[in-house]
């Protein structure tokens, strides 16, 4: 079974400029989440997918993020346009239908992204 | 409203050695706790869970943790380090027992260092 992949894995952009990172979950996973770590600090929660549809996006930091799911596969998240406070590593991670405690969140490598 | 503390950013143990590290958790509700592994240039694997079956859990690579109610404890241990478990590690806790569909509150994660 292929794991949940990202691109890029690394990105360096300029402030002002646009970056879309991508998702995409493992087959047949439902849910999608992205989190975020700026660096030293804890990971955080941005939003969650079910299919198509976002659950929750409470964790947006504001509207310069635009995330989207078309079809209920994959997921990009949009950054435009880029701060310096947006730099971190952005984790996607997805899992199965419905809620289960045998269906931990299964994360991809992540996607460095360096805003200069 | 939750949250997880993790007690040092570094551990350094020598191979052989106990390995502890410490969690602390807040909830609202009874949790459901989580520990996971990032190692270089890889994604966030699920270590082990707690889900009130059991106060002990063992996980993966010989880890294993104790659930303290009276606590707020989730300290994750190995009774012999091993170079290879050499790695940053993340309590997380979830409100709900999906853990995946319920979403995650990490903690800042600590750095295992492993001395030969």
């Amino acid at each position: 079974e292929a794991g949940v992949t990202q691109f890029p894995s690394h990105s360096v952009i300029e402030k002002g400029q646009t970056v879309t990172l991508r998702c995409d979950p493992i087959s047949g996973h439902d849910n999608l989440y992205w989190y975020r770590r700026v660096m030293g600090k804890e990971i955080k929660f941005l939003l969650h997918f079910v299919k198509e549809s976002k659950q929750d996006e409470s964790g947006m930091p504001n509207n310069r993020f635009l995330a989207e799911r078309t079809g209920g596969t994959y997921s990009t998240l949009k950054v435009q346009p880029a701060e310096l406070e947006d730099s971190g590593v952005y984790f996607c991670a997805s899992s199965p239908p419905g809620r289960s405690s045998n269906s931990p969140l299964h994360f991809g490598n992540g996607t460095r992204l360096t805003v200069t | 409203a939750q949250s997880v503390t993790q007690l040092g950013s570094h551990v350094s143990v020598s191979e052989g050695a106990l390995v502890l590290l410490r969690c602390n958790y807040s909830s609202s509700v009874p949790p459901y706790l989580f520990w996971y592994v990032q190692y270089p240039n890889q994604g966030l694997q699920l270590l082990l869970k707690y889900t009130s079956a059991a106060t002990l859990v063992k996980g993966i690579n010989g880890f294993e943790a104790e659930f303290k109610k009276s606590e707020t404890s989730f300290h994750l241990t190995k009774p012999s380090a091993h170079m290879s478990d050499a790695a940053e590690y993340f309590c997380a806790v979830s409100e709900g027992s999906g853990g995946g569909a319920d979403g995650l509150t990490f903690g800042k994660g600590t750095h295992l260092i492993i001395q030969p």
